[in-house]
């Protein structure tokens, strides 16, 4: 009954270095998605999947690659982190139905600190 | 392009009185709206959905909200807030066949006791 997975839970990073963020999920759901969280701005999506091999760029891409090599996993990248991306990250899926409006899953959240 | 304002950052009820979240929507076509709480270290929760059909949808631990289209408005209600409710509550809307979500900014509850 995992749901959605992500780990780290916390990370501190140098300026410059590159880290990986996991998300995995076990509910078949074709659609994934990565939101960051900063206070008093809601969450706003950065990339999104609608299936594996497929991703898009989403509200705020820019220092971040993703990629979807399988329905079940969608990691999140950093090339080089910087203090701007400071914040929390949240991984999440759904199913796609057109019309059943679909609700969306979220992990725990990866909190990231970049110095 | 579609938005989401939640009016109120901070919200502040006594335990046992109405709580009142309120959300306006911006949507060129019918949306799919959406409350989600979110308690502290937590990840986000689904409270209630809004797809088609009844205006006035119920979810669980005793919220509910109505959409109301002529408003562009989608507000959460709970009669008898209870001190469990303390959380951050984060309104989101989607459309037809795409599954992107918009939130707002959230509305963080405290319950007085």
């Amino acid at each position: 009954n995992a749901g959605v997975t992500q780990t780290p839970k916390f990370q501190v990073l140098k300026t410059g270095q590159s880290m990986t963020l996991q998300c995995a999920q076990d509910m078949n759901h074709e659609y994934m998605s990565w939101y960051r969280q900063d206070p008093g701005m809601g969450l706003r999506l950065i990339h999104y999947s609608v299936g594996a091999g497929i991703t898009d760029q989403g509200e705020v891409p820019n220092g971040y690659n993703v990629s979807r090599s399988t329905t079940e996993d969608f990691p999140l990248r950093l090339l080089s982190a910087a203090p701007s991306q400071t914040s929390v990250y949240f991984c999440a899926s759904s199913y796609i139905r057109p019309g059943a409006g679909a609700e969306a899953f979220f992990g725990q959240g990866t909190r990231l600190t970049v110095v | 392009a579609q938005s989401v304002t939640q009016l109120g950052s901070h919200v502040s009820v006594s335990e046992g009185a109405l709580v009142l979240l309120r959300c306006n929507y911006s949507s060129s076509v019918p949306p799919y709206l959406f409350w989600y709480v979110q308690y502290p270290n937590q990840g986000l929760q689904l409270l209630l959905k809004y797809t088609t059909g009844a205006t006035l949808v119920k979810g669980i631990n005793g919220f509910e909200a109505e959409f109301k289209k002529s408003e562009t408005s989608f507000h959460l209600t709970k009669p008898s807030a209870h001190m469990s409710d303390a959380a951050e509550y984060f309104c989101a809307q989607s459309n037809f066949g795409n599954e992107k979500l918009t939130f707002g900014t959230g509305t963080r509850l405290t319950i007085i006791p």
